[in-house]
């Protein structure tokens, strides 16, 4: 595996069920990060986790629960979902050092909620 | 956090250069400007970054103005391929070497045959 991978890709649940979102990075980063993009409007940054403490919460529903057991892995909690929840989560990860930290993107899961 | 504006749309034709601009004029002084693109429903790719230099890489040119107060990204001979959204993004940096990328609505390219 190279890059950033998410799974499941998509993922269909309904407001009682609980899940959760795995992400993972191959590139030996230290910075993850966890975004929402709802249909027809930018992307939004949830949480940051760098060297495995999370460094910013953007107002997010507790509904929501990131855990960082360490550097490579990502996950989001999710339970009792509202259909507006239903969106593209995106994760990411970035060096937090040097002049080429830029954020590289895994591909998505596709959540909808009923 | 600094803000970006970009044209909602602009269309260019396949083989031409692709110039796409971009207004920050409250950047910061030590703030870089990014350029992401994200093709349909897929995850953001990176393109460039710059400070105060104009920047260029296998993918493109950033063009940064004296006062920092605009950019502009260019692709220099466009392909169908390139057809996607265009986010230009101001970082901010968090504590512990996060970074904090705000994107707005972007500019959706598209490229004509």
């Amino acid at each position: 595996e190279t890059g950033v991978t998410q799974t499941p890709r998509h993922l269909v649940m309904g407001m009682t069920n609980k899940k959760s979102l795995k992400c993972e990075q191959h590139l030996g980063h230290n910075a993850m990060y966890w975004y929402k993009q709802s249909a027809k409007k930018p992307l939004e940054l949830m949480f940051v986790y760098s060297l495995e403490e999370r460094v910013e919460n953007n107002s997010v529903p507790s509904r929501f629960s990131p855990e960082c057991p360490n550097s490579s892995h990502l996950f989001l909690h999710l339970h009792t979902l509202q259909p507006e929840d239903s969106a593209l989560y995106l994760c990411a990860s970035s060096q937090t050092s040097g002049l080429y930290n830029e954020q590289f993107f895994g591909p998505g899961t596709r959540l909808t909620v009923l | 956090d600094a803000k970006t504006t970009q044209p909602t749309s602009m269309d260019c034709a396949e083989g031409r250069a692709a110039n796409l601009p971009c207004n920050h004029s409250t950047i910061s002084g030590n703030e870089y400007v990014y350029w992401y693109r994200q093709i349909h429903s897929q995850g953001p790719q990176y393109i460039i970054h710059g400070l105060k230099n104009n920047e260029t890489n296998e993918m493109a040119s950033l063009i940064i103005t004296e006062d920092r107060k605009s950019s502009t990204l260019i692709l220099p001979h466009a392909t169908l391929r390139d057809t996607a959204v265009y986010y230009c993004i101001v970082r901010v940096s968090l504590i512990q070497g996060a970074q904090k990328l705000v994107f707005g609505q972007g500019t959706r390219l598209t490229i004509n045959p």
